[in-house]
């Protein structure tokens, strides 16, 4: 079966940096996406992965190993707005997006 | 402002209404999603439709009936809902046949069955 694993909570501290971690087994892949999602509001696009290595974007930067089925989102320098629901999803052979259930982000002053 | 606009955003439906939510997007995409998100679970896919033609329908019961009129609006009729189909129901889309291109979501209704 098809099947995306990331940690439920994570907590961090204001100006820190937190590391959320997703591990992915899928029918071929196609690339993955992390996603942001406040509390009552729309998931918000951050990032795709379709070639090994990372990709930086301002304070937010993620990994990808295909051969070990593994990503990371890496958040930097942490601030209050960053609290919020990190979704991991991966593009399957037939394109269709599996996702995560979500990281919850706690960021604590 | 993600310009997919959902509407409404919340909604208590005892199990004999009948109901629909709306989706519309703003951003010239070709295809459309319905999808369920419930607490802690990963968003379950419903429905997809591309160039207005459905080409997804993930074992969703029957009391869940999509229409897609064009590309640029979807819905989703609702009747004789059960209490287990409580949950966010997100609308999305994305423009199909360029890999890599991200679902665009809109806020979501906040179905309450009674």
């Amino acid at each position: 079966g098809q099947n995306i694993d990331q940690p439920t909570e994570m907590t961090a501290t204001e100006g820190a940096i937190v590391q959320i971690n997703c591990t992915y087994q899928t029918s071929g892949f196609n690339g993955l996406f992390w996603y942001q999602q406040h509390a009552g509001e729309a998931p918000t696009f951050l990032s795709y992965n379709v070639l090994d290595g990372l990709e930086e974007k301002g304070r937010f930067s993620s990994f990808l190993s295909r051969s070990k089925g593994y990503s990371y989102l890496l958040l930097k320098e942490l601030q209050m707005k960053d609290s919020a629901s990190y979704l991991c999803a991966v593009s399957d052979s037939n394109y269709q997006l599996i996702w995560g259930a979500g990281t919850k982000l706690i960021i604590k002053p | 402002e993600t310009g997919v606009t959902q509407t409404p955003r919340h909604l208590v439906m005892g199990m004999t209404n009948k109901k629909s939510l709306k989706c519309e997007q703003h951003l010239g995409h070709n295809a459309m999603y319905w999808y369920k998100q419930s607490a802690k679970k990963p968003l379950e896919l419903m429905f997809v439709y591309n160039f207005k033609e459905q080409t997804e329908n993930n074992s969703v019961p029957s009391r869940f009936s999509p229409e897609c009129p064009n590309s640029s609006h979807l819905f989703l009729h609702l009747h004789t809902l059960q209490p287990e189909d409580s949950a966010l129901y997100l609308c999305a889309s994305s423009q199909e046949g360029q890999g890599g291109q991200p679902q665009h979501f809109g806020d979501g209704t906040r179905l309450s069955i009674l």
